[in-house]
């Protein structure tokens, strides 16, 4: 059965730093979603991604967030500039045209800011 | 505002016991309701979903979940609980529209005792 993808599963940095946090979305799915998990918090959406443009985006998404397709099977979350309280457990997750409202959700990358 | 409550914080079942996680909404339109299921270090996986038709829905390893418009409920029920169902639990509400968010409850963390 097919399934979202992410990369790397665990990614410590130090405050202040880029991140790119990976996903491979299922290949058929068109609607690319990424959202994060702090610690003992419950998941919150972050930003919906179609046709190469922003769908929806959520209020803890600002400017130091940004997400691409860079290819034909990759999606990213990039963080400009880290800050303590960006760590948390980041899903990507995906859903195709048909059957809306069903989101796939990959592995996560548990992201450390230090 | 649109939310999703879960009240309960942690549960522990005995195994073989019966099990029944709350859920309660608040949505604007006609729900799309979830539940995903969480064990540890793992990703979100679809349980099961309530998008129209009959009230009682089966889902995966044995789970079911009744949508009850009048109370706003989505309670997610499994007749007898086994030590791997030990996880966390998580209720969501959404619109069939892709490339909206789904909102998630705080989740419940079931512990199954021997």
């Amino acid at each position: 059965e097919p399934e979202v993808t992410q990369t790397p599963s665990h990614q410590v940095t130090q405050m202040g730093q880029e991140v790119i946090l990976r996903c491979v979305p299922i290949s058929n799915h068109l609607y690319f979603y990424w959202y994060r998990q702090i610690l003992g918090q419950k998941v919150e959406f972050l930003v919906s991604f179609y046709n190469n443009e922003i769908s929806e985006k959520s209020e803890i998404f600002d400017d130091q967030f940004s997400v691409e397709r860079p290819d034909g099977s990759n999606f990213t979350l990039k963080i400009r500039s880290t800050k303590l309280e960006d760590s948390a457990m980041y899903f990507c997750a995906s859903n195709p045209t048909v059957g809306a409202g069903e989101q796939y959700f990959g592995p996560g990358t548990r992201l450390t800011v230090t | 505002a649109q939310s999703v409550t879960q009240p309960d914080i942690h549960i522990t079942v005995s195994e073989g016991a019966s099990l029944e996680l709350r859920c309660n909404y608040s949505y604007g339109a006609t729900p799309y309701l979830f539940w995903y299921v969480q064990s540890p270090g793992q990703g979100l996986q679809l349980l099961l979903k309530y998008f129209s038709g009959d009230t009682l829905v089966q889902g995966i390893k044995g789970f079911e979940a009744e949508f009850k418009r009048s109370q706003s409920s989505f309670n997610l029920r499994k007749p007898s609980v086994h030590w791997s169902d030990a996880a966390e639990y998580f209720c969501a509400v959404g619109p069939n529209q892709a490339g909206t968010a789904l909102i998630f409850g705080k989740g419940t963390t079931l512990s199954v005792s021997s």
